[in-house]
Parts: structure tokens; C-alpha cells; sequence
């Protein structure tokens, strides 16, 4: 089957950093993605690594390590609207684009 | 970019009764998935349209669930004889064509609670 791992929950203070580690092992790899949901609202597209190495966009940035199938999302400058829960999601097919999901991590940032 | 819409936001209906889902993509997306939500867990994937052509569904679609995409425009999931497992939330995404990683634009969901 196929395994994508997170930590459940996680706790940051405003303005700090947070990495949001995920964890894979999977029959295929064509990408992974990263998505934010808050509560009660669809999941919303934040990255994504297909090669290795770190993609950076404003205060957020992911990084890619195949041969280890690991992931990381960085959070800077932490705001109180990054409380959510954070979702990394694999293609498993180079054919279809439909993802797996990890269960999430849920991010709560504190003043 | 009006976005992905999907109704009803909520469905409360009886165990045993049939009930139907509809998403309206983004009007240039021809990429159409279904997704199954519940609590503390990420989406899991139902089924997935390219244009109209239903080319993948997961082993959670049981024969009780329908997915159609007539005109390759909106889509409809159908689920006959509702089970108290079936309440979850159901999220429909779509992405546009190219290459199979086009970041997946996600609508509200439908939440949907069985009595």
C-alpha cells in the first residue's frame, strides 16, 4: 500500500519558523504537492517538487529529497491566519493526476 | 476564475436514501476528480473524469456510487442507499490540461450526514 506519514499536530508562536515534515513510500512518484485547509474550507494549493531541492514562494517553501522520500514545508513569519491544517499529497502515476494524501498536520500558531 | 462550486453545501438525509452531488469546475478545466474527506484525515480519491471520460475509480466506489460528467462540464456523484459510513465530506477539484501536475483547485465540498 501506500504510506504517506506526517506529524498529527504541531504548535508555533507568531513570527517564528516552522517545518512541517512528510514523510513517503509509495509505488510510484511523479510530484508532490502541498495544500493548506482551514477548517471547514477546501484545501488550497501552496507548492509543489517534482526534482530535488528547495522551491521557495513568499513566506512559504518546500523542499524535495527523493532518493529519501522526504518533504518539508517551511513556514516563515508566522501570522495567526497560518492556523490550519497542512496536507502533502503525492502522484503516484505519471498518466493520471490524481493524488494521495497524508492525513495532515494541524498547525496552530499562538500569539 | 469563479472558482470550483459544488452544492449543496450540506446534505442531511436518512439512511437508505439516495442522494446526488453536483460540481461545477473551472470553466477551461477539462480535469474533473472526486475526493471523500472525513475527520482528521486527508481527501481520498473517488474517481477522476478527463473531459467526459470516467479513467479512474478508486476501490472506495462501491457499486452503490455513480460518478457522470455528461458534456465533460459538470459532474454528478450519485450514492444509492446511503450508510451511516458514507457521512463524510465529498470535494470535487479540477485542473486544466497539460501535464498530468497542474496544481488541483478544490471547491468547498459537499458535507453530507447520515441519520
Amino acid at each position: 500500500g501506500q504510506n504517506i506519514d506526517q506529524p498529527t499536530e504541531m504548535t508555533a508562536t507568531e513570527g517564528a519558523i516552522v517545518q512541517i515534515n512528510c514523510t513517503y513510500q509509495t509505488s510510484g512518484f511523479n510530484g508532490l504537492f502541498w495544500y493548506q485547509q482551514h477548517a471547514g474550507e477546501a484545501p488550497t494549493f501552496l507548492s509543489y517538487n517534482v526534482l530535488d531541492g528547495l522551491e521557495e514562494k513568499g513566506r512559504f517553501s518546500s523542499f524535495l529529497s527523493r532518493s529519501k522520500g522526504y518533504s518539508y514545508l517551511l513556514l516563515k513569519e508566522l501570522q495567526m491566519k497560518d492556523s490550519a491544517s497542512y496536507l502533502c499529497a503525492v502522484n503516484l502515476d505519471s498518466g493520471y493526476s490524481t493524488l494521495t494524501f497524508g492525513k495532515g498536520t494541524m498547525l496552530l500558531v499562538s500569539p | 476564475d469563479t472558482g470550483v462550486s459544488q452544492d449543496p453545501r450540506h446534505k442531511i438525509t436518512k439512511r437508505g436514501q439516495n442522494v446526488t452531488f453536483r460540481c461545477d469546475p473551472i470553466s477551461e478545466h477539462n480535469r474533473l476528480y472526486w475526493y471523500r474527506q472525513t475527520l482528521g484525515q486527508g481527501p481520498e480519491f473517488l474517481t477522476y473524469f478527463q473531459n467526459e471520460a470516467q479513467l479512474e475509480k478508486s476501490r472506495l466506489l462501491s457499486d452503490r456510487f455513480s460518478a457522470e460528467r455528461p458534456k465533460g462540464s459538470f459532474s454528478t456523484l450519485e450514492i444509492q442507499r446511503t450508510e451511516q459510513g458514507d457521512s463524510a465530506m465529498y470535494l470535487c477539484a479540477s485542473s486544466p490540461p497539460g501535464n498530468s501536475n497542474q496544481p488541483q483547485h478544490f471547491g468547498d465540498g459537499t458535507r453530507l450526514s447520515i441519520l
